[in-house]
């Protein structure tokens, strides 16, 4: 069975901090890595995708990749309260066409 | 880019009734769809993957004689709840892959139909 396993939190911060989100996953086959984010009552939507080991940064967001440890992260630095919301870690094995979800880790931006 | 429209956004109706979910994928073109269910508070919960022109395979535990899915172009794809009862009542959501591109397996997720069956 494979697994995508991320705190559930709440993750809280203050605003203007750096939000750190972590993931592991259980399948070495994997090869393609997302980060979503999902408002309360609205669908997720892509913030970040990483395919290769280390970091990948837009705009306020860095994603980091390692393998070998199985993990991947999303840092959102100067965060904020719009911030607030589910992070959705998701994982996709090399020849599947579906994406194994994480339960999401719900962040809390106070002001 | 990417964008991924459903309808209805929002559906009420009454127990037995069939109640079809579009998914158009309004800028590109997408070979494989996929539909999800949330309930509250609680994770997304993959139903099916759909792919144009052929059945759609279901995941363990989706009744597919109830939950009748179709991809008939590479922009759309409807699912269909047929006799629906107040446990279908749910948030089902679709997300599409593009055919071509950079981004051919990221998943790009509609805004979500809210199903409620009295």
């Amino acid at each position: 069975q494979k697994e995508v396993e991320q705190n559930s939190g709440p993750l809280s911060v203050p605003e203007g901090a750096i939000a750190s989100l972590n993931c592991t996953y259980s399948d070495r086959g994997s090869q393609s890595f997302f980060w979503y984010r999902q408002y309360s009552g609205k669908s997720p939507e892509l913030i970040m995708s990483i395919y290769s080991n280390g970091d990948k940064e837009d705009g306020r967001f860095t994603a980091q990749l390692n393998k070998a440890s199985q993990y991947v992260s999303l840092l959102i630095r100067d965060s904020q309260p719009s911030d607030s919301a589910t992070y959705l870690c998701a994982v996709k094995e090399e020849g599947f066409q579906k994406l194994v979800f994480g339960t999401g880790t719900r962040l809390l931006v106070s002001p | 880019g990417a964008v991924v429209s459903q309808h209805p956004s929002r559906v009420i109706c009454k127990s037995g009734t069939s109640v079809k979910i579009e998914c158009r994928s309004l800028d590109f073109q997408a070979t494989t769809m996929f539909w999800y269910r949330q309930f509250p508070k609680q994770s997304l919960m993959l139903m099916a993957t759909s792919n144009e022109g052929s059945k759609a395979t279901y995941e363990q535990g989706v009744e597919k004689d109830k939950f009748l899915i179709n991809h008939a172009s590479l922009t759309l794809s409807t699912l269909t709840v047929t006799s629906a009862h107040p446990e279908d009542s749910s948030f089902y959501i679709c997300s599409a892959t593009p055919t071509a591109g950079e981004n051919t397996d990221t998943q790009y997720f509609g805004p979500g139909t809210r199903l409620t069956v009295l």
